[in-house]
């Protein structure tokens, strides 16, 4: 079974439509992450949370929302979905130390469009 | 400058050549410094960790060049499977993506 799965792995909607994606873990990680990858934008971080009770923004937050109900569980919300949302969706999960990241074990991914 | 750069490629090569990956990345504060590979519609892995003193994993090699804010991936004697993209990443406050280098192994 994979440590880091992601629901739905593909998922068409459309514009106003609130969605939810979910991310659940195996791997015990206190860290874990949402980037959406663009094409030619390469991978951007929405939100990121280090812990159950800690959440903060990435670099594209805006749009976005986050809910870490457990250790394992960390899901990302589009709360009203427009065209350009339209992305590749990665969830990731890392243990770390205070300075330094480790390695970052990323999920299958979900394929979102928005019509 | 973009916080991370790198040459977007595609980079098409026999089997058996050696190519080399360039990165540069802008935050001199940045800390840990990895390459991830990425095969089509797949999630990222890492390939590895690269330390100032430069490191090797069988026909790879990680070099960084922390006053030059510099880092590069060599591959040898390439293997078809080796066609993949190659995304050099750099942590400071959180890890920063570069857009990737595609490379393409043909027979």
């Amino acid at each position: 079974d994979a440590d880091v799965t992601q629901t739905p792995r593909n998922r068409i909607t459309k514009t106003g439509k609130r969605i939810m994606l979910e991310c659940s873990q195996t791997k015990g990680h206190d860290r874990m992450y949402w980037y959406r990858q663009d094409p030619g934008l390469g991978l951007r971080l929405i939100y990121y949370s280090f812990d159950v009770k800690d959440i903060n923004k990435g670099e594209i937050s805006d749009g976005y929302s986050v809910s870490r109900q457990a250790q394992a569980k960390f899901s990302l919300s589009l709360e009203s979905a427009i065209p350009n949302q339209t992305a590749l969706y990665f969830c990731a999960t890392s243990t770390g130390g205070a300075t330094i990241y480790n390695e970052q074990f990323f999920g299958p991914g979900t394929r979102l469009t928005v019509l | 400058r973009k916080e991370v750069e790198q040459d977007p490629g595609p980079f098409n090569v026999p089997e058996g050549a050696t190519v080399a990956f360039n990165c540069t990345y802008s935050n001199s504060a940045s800390q840990s410094f990895f390459w991830y590979r990425q095969d089509c519609r797949k999630e990222p892995k890492l390939l590895m960790s690269v330390y100032s003193s430069g490191n090797e994993d069988g026909r790879f090699t990680a070099q960084l060049n922390r006053a030059s804010q510099y880092i590069s991936l060599l591959i040898r004697d390439s293997k078809l499977s080796d066609s993949a993209t190659y995304l050099c990443v750099v942590s400071h406050s959180t890890l920063t993506f570069g857009k990737g280098t595609m490379l393409l192994v043909s027979p």
